[in-house]
């Protein structure tokens, strides 16, 4: 299936403990994203990367680090959990010029 | 600095009514506008995406709108069917310096659709 992927689906964890969250697209997109939603289901956009350049970093704190090993794979590596942490996050992708996003199922992390 | 709201917040139609979500935006320099579903616990799928340069797109009983130098689009949704109660998001892409694609994109806060037989 040609889709937006990550994993996990859930991740439960303690405060304090470090984390990652991948992502994979087979679309062939160049630009990729990570976005919040919180208990409010507000989505806010965290960063994004271009062709492995990270072109959007917004007010995000700095135990949140993406890598992009290559253009089809976006990562989210966050340290020292924090129980504000909690929420989903999805991970999108998308073609050049028309910029449509799509979307991965999300990840739901909860920190205890 | 952008700002996305949608109106209603939340609405619970009968079956079979026509109906508007309303989506206005603060800073009318977009790239696109993007109308997105979210189902309950599931990811985001897109509906329709209209061009700065366009006026509207339509799919199925879909279609929405934009008046860029207003700051609106409204998606209409015809014949409401119980299939289509979720939430519904409006997210504006900016046109960044460079006038590509790689702007930032904004969403709006949702309305939350009910469409009850």
């Amino acid at each position: 299936d040609t889709a937006v992927s990550q994993t996990p689906k859930y991740l439960v964890t303690q405060m304090g403990n470090d984390k990652s969250i991948k992502c994979e697209q087979n679309l062939g997109h160049d630009t990729m994203y990570w976005y919040k939603q919180d208990s409010k289901k507000f989505l806010k956009i965290m960063f994004s990367y271009n062709n492995k350049e990270l072109i959007i970093n917004e007010t995000v704190p700095n135990r949140f680090s993406p890598k992009s090993p290559d253009k089809a794979h976006l990562n989210l590596h966050i340290n020292s959990l924090e129980l504000g942490d909690s929420a989903v996050y999805f991970c999108a992708s998308s073609p050049p010029r028309t910029g449509t996003q799509f979307f991965g199922p999300g990840t739901r992390l909860t920190v205890l | 600095k952008q700002e996305v709201t949608q109106i209603p917040a939340a609405l619970s139609v009968p079956e079979g009514e026509n109906l508007v979500l309303n989506c206005s935006f603060t800073d009318s320099a977009i790239y696109n506008l993007q109308w997105f579903r979210q189902d309950p616990g599931k990811g985001l799928t897109s509906l329709l995406l209209i061009q700065s340069s366009q006026r509207e797109q339509t799919s199925g009983r879909l279609n929405a709108s934009l008046d860029k130098s207003s700051g609106r689009s409204t998606l209409y949704i015809a014949a409401s069917q119980p299939g289509d109660s979720a939430t519904y998001l409006c997210a504006v892409r900016q046109s960044n310096a460079g006038g590509t694609s790689y702007g930032k994109l904004t969403f709006g806060q949702g309305t939350i659709l009910t469409v009850h037989p």
